[in-house]
């Protein structure tokens, strides 16, 4: 079965640093992943996927996120936070192998404080 | 496009009385979800469709939740009745196939109270 882990509830992060959403994944083969971003009262919105290639997939709003193998992992970053990036971020999977919906995980609050 | 759109876009409504959340999926995509999302258990997959058939309702909580598409063009998700612990946002997404490469798009989601 597939599932993510999103480690943490709320992140929070000054202006201007550095940010990073974790995200951890298990599925029985190799796996697409993305992430999504909900504003306040909003869908949620497609920011970025991993299906092939380059480890290191670039979005929008400057976002990115890296996809590491050997850990299981597809961590989303932004070198340098804006207050407007504040939201919930999702993590999403699906093997590869299968034909099954996105499972997403339970969210992660970034607060961007100016 | 309008993209994916839902009403109502919020819902008051009494304990033991009907409720039908509808959606307008975007024209051309043959995949349609149904979620639901608390703060307690996150975004929940309901239903889904492939080509209006419903592929997998095991996410829907019980009997009282039913859903349908009874065209590419417009899905219900209907609780008969309604209890307070149905309180939650429903989203609808669509998507363009079932390959497993696409992702999804959402609407803005319809804001349930059962009150």
């Amino acid at each position: 079965a597939q599932s993510v882990a999103q480690p943490e509830d709320q992140v929070n992060v000054a202006e201007g640093n550095p940010l990073t959403v974790k995200c951890t994944y298990s599925v029985s083969g190799n796996p697409y992943l993305f992430w999504y971003v909900q504003y306040p009262n909003r869908g949620l919105q497609f920011l970025l996927k991993y299906i092939t290639g380059d480890n290191l997939v670039k979005g929008s709003y400057g976002f990115e996120a890296e996809f590491n193998k050997s850990q299981t992992s597809f961590h989303l970053k932004k070198p340098s936070a804006l207050v407007s990036d504040s939201a919930l971020y999702f993590c999403a999977v699906r093997d590869i192998g299968g034909n099954t919906p996105l499972v997403f995980g339970k969210g992660t609050r970034l607060s961007v404080i100016a | 496009d309008a993209g994916v759109i839902q009403s109502p876009r919020h819902e008051v409504t009494e304990m033991g009385q009907e409720v039908t959340l509808r959606c307008k999926p975007i024209s051309g995509h043959n995949s349609l979800f149904w979620y639901r999302q608390t703060m307690m258990r996150g975004l929940e997959l309901l239903i889904y469709f492939n080509n209006n058939v419903p592929i997998d309702d095991s996410g829907m909580p019980e009997d009282r939740f039913s859903a349908k598409m009874p065209n590419a063009s417009f899905s219900t998700l209907k609780i008969q009745p309604s209890e307070p612990r149905d309180s939650a946002v429903y989203f609808c997404a669509s998507s363009s196939r079932p390959a497993p490469n696409y992702g999804y798009t959402f609407g803005s989601g319809t804001r349930l109270t059962v009150v």
